[in-house]
């Protein structure tokens, strides 16, 4: 299995208070992305990141920032959570083929952590 | 733009019965496809890619799909299945950045 721990793993929280998840990757893999998993809409990608300190937005990123200042290391953090936020959020890894951006993905294998479930009250 | 689309959100099949699950997508360029599945409170694993090459694709598990590229479809099947293939499956395809399909949810019962 590839080494991806994600934390917390269980998160319940209060509407307007400040979130940070935690994924830690063992794989040295480039790329880094938080995924959010609802019903009905399958992943869809918040941000990402290709480098140390390089990160992009994805297709639902308002709201989230992230943070990339070690390789093994991307947070997200949710400044002041609302129950929208509700969800489970994974992170993933891969190598990519190198280049900028999502571009430089390419075909590679994305590996999963296990999840953090996150209710907003 | 690229969307991607399973067509069932739940199949329920009894142990040992072949099953489909359908995966359409569509795209201006060129796409790689992907099936990914998710056991239950666990995260996304690969179960098999199609980048080119022939267009029957072998993964872990017995499962394999084909791409149809005149259907633009992405069909994944298994002749036989078991109860540890109760999972969630999505389909996703990448044409410059990578799209999942909503999820199926494959229930097999014995």
């Amino acid at each position: 299995d590839a080494g991806i721990t994600q934390s917390p793993r269980h998160k319940v929280t209060e509407t307007g208070t400040p979130v940070t998840l935690r994924c830690h990757q063992t794989e040295n893999h480039r790329y880094m992305y938080w995924y959010r998993q609802d019903p009905g809409h399958g992943l869809r990608l918040i941000h990402y990141s290709y480098g140390v300190k390089d990160t992009d937005k994805g297709e639902v990123s308002d709201g989230y920032s992230v943070s990339r200042s070690k390789t093994e290391d991307f947070l997200l953090t949710l400044e002041s959570a609302t129950s929208s936020q509700t969800s489970v959020y994974f992170c993933a890894i891969s190598e990519g083929q190198g280049g900028k951006g999502l571009a430089g993905a390419g075909t590679g294998e994305l590996f999963f952590g296990e999840g953090s479930r996150l209710t907003v009250l | 733009a690229q969307s991607v689309t399973q067509l069932d959100s739940q199949v329920p099949v009894f142990e040992e019965a072949p099953v489909e699950l359908r995966c359409n997508y569509s795209s201006s360029v060129s796409v790689y496809l992907f099936w990914y599945v998710q056991y239950p409170n666990q995260g996304l694993q690969l179960l098999l890619k199609y980048l080119s090459g022939s267009t029957l694709v072998k993964g872990i598990n017995g499962f394999e799909a084909e791409f149809n590229k005149s259907q633009t479809s992405f069909h994944l099947r298994k002749p036989s299945v078991h109860i540890s293939d109760t999972a969630e499956y999505f389909c996703a395809v990448e044409g410059g950045k990578l799209i999942f399909g909503q999820g199926t949810e494959l229930s097999v019962k014995p």
